[in-house]
């Protein structure tokens, strides 16, 4: 079945790196997306990933797709205390006409 | 910001009630698409309308309806409620119909509280 299964929780220090990871399984999935949800807040897009590309970075965010393995991260560099917020993995099937599908979410933490 | 806007922010009702969600997509989009959000289900997709017409059905309870207006802004309809319907309902809008391919953007949602 579809399922896009993420840890729940991640803490670091501040100025340390987080990566975030993600594992999914359909893997006719087009785009692989990453969203941002700060406390009390919608959803951010921050970040997405064409199935035909193995890295994309963008500013201090880095995304890398293993499709063999159908795994996803989100590597934050220089992580700050604003990152502070849960992050969702999604894809979207093809065929699904717009349905994206979502993990539960990682916490970050990111402590001082 | 996204550009897409919804009201109400937060929503207080009693069970057995019927509520309104209102949503604007981003200047140019033609797709909405509604998502519930709650603590057991997670993040789920229900509908999506393009240019005024239901496109794709997700996990919509029949008590649930939503439309598309000329004017592209859509409305959730929620009927019969009950506590499980507690939750917080997210729109988001694309410029075009394969959703698969579409980049989605979120509004802040409309929390709605059932007591």
């Amino acid at each position: 079945g579809e399922d896009v299964e993420q840890s729940l929780f991640l803490s670091v220090r501040e100025g340390d790196s987080s990566v975030i990871n993600c594992t999914y399984t359909d893997s006719s999935s087009t785009y692989l997306y990453w969203y941002k949800q700060e406390p009390g807040a919608g959803l951010q897009l921050l970040t997405y990933i064409f199935s035909n590309m193995d890295m994309k970075q963008d500013q201090r965010l880095t995304v890398l797709l293993n499709k063999k393995d159908k795994h996803l991260s989100l590597r934050i560099a220089d992580t700050q205390t604003g990152d502070s917020a849960i992050y969702f993995c999604a894809e979207s099937p093809w065929g699904s006409q717009g349905n994206l599908i979502f993990g539960k979410g990682t916490k970050l933490s990111v402590k001082p | 910001d996204s550009g897409v806007t919804q009201t109400p922010k937060h929503l207080i009702t009693a069970t057995g009630q019927r509520v309104t969600l209102r949503c604007s997509p981003r200047s140019g989009d033609l797709s909405v698409y509604w998502y519930q959000q709650s603590l057991d289900q997670g993040l789920q997709f229900l509908i999506q309308y393009y240019n005024g017409e239901e496109r794709a059905k997700g996990n919509i309870l029949e008590r649930f309806s939503a439309q598309q207006f000329p004017d592209l802004h859509s409305e959730l309809n929620l009927s019969s409620l009950e506590l499980g319907d507690s939750a917080l309902y997210f729109c988001a809008s694309s410029v075009g119909k394969t959703g698969s391919s579409e980049t989605q953007y979120f509004g802040p949602g409309t929390r709605l509280l059932v007591l």
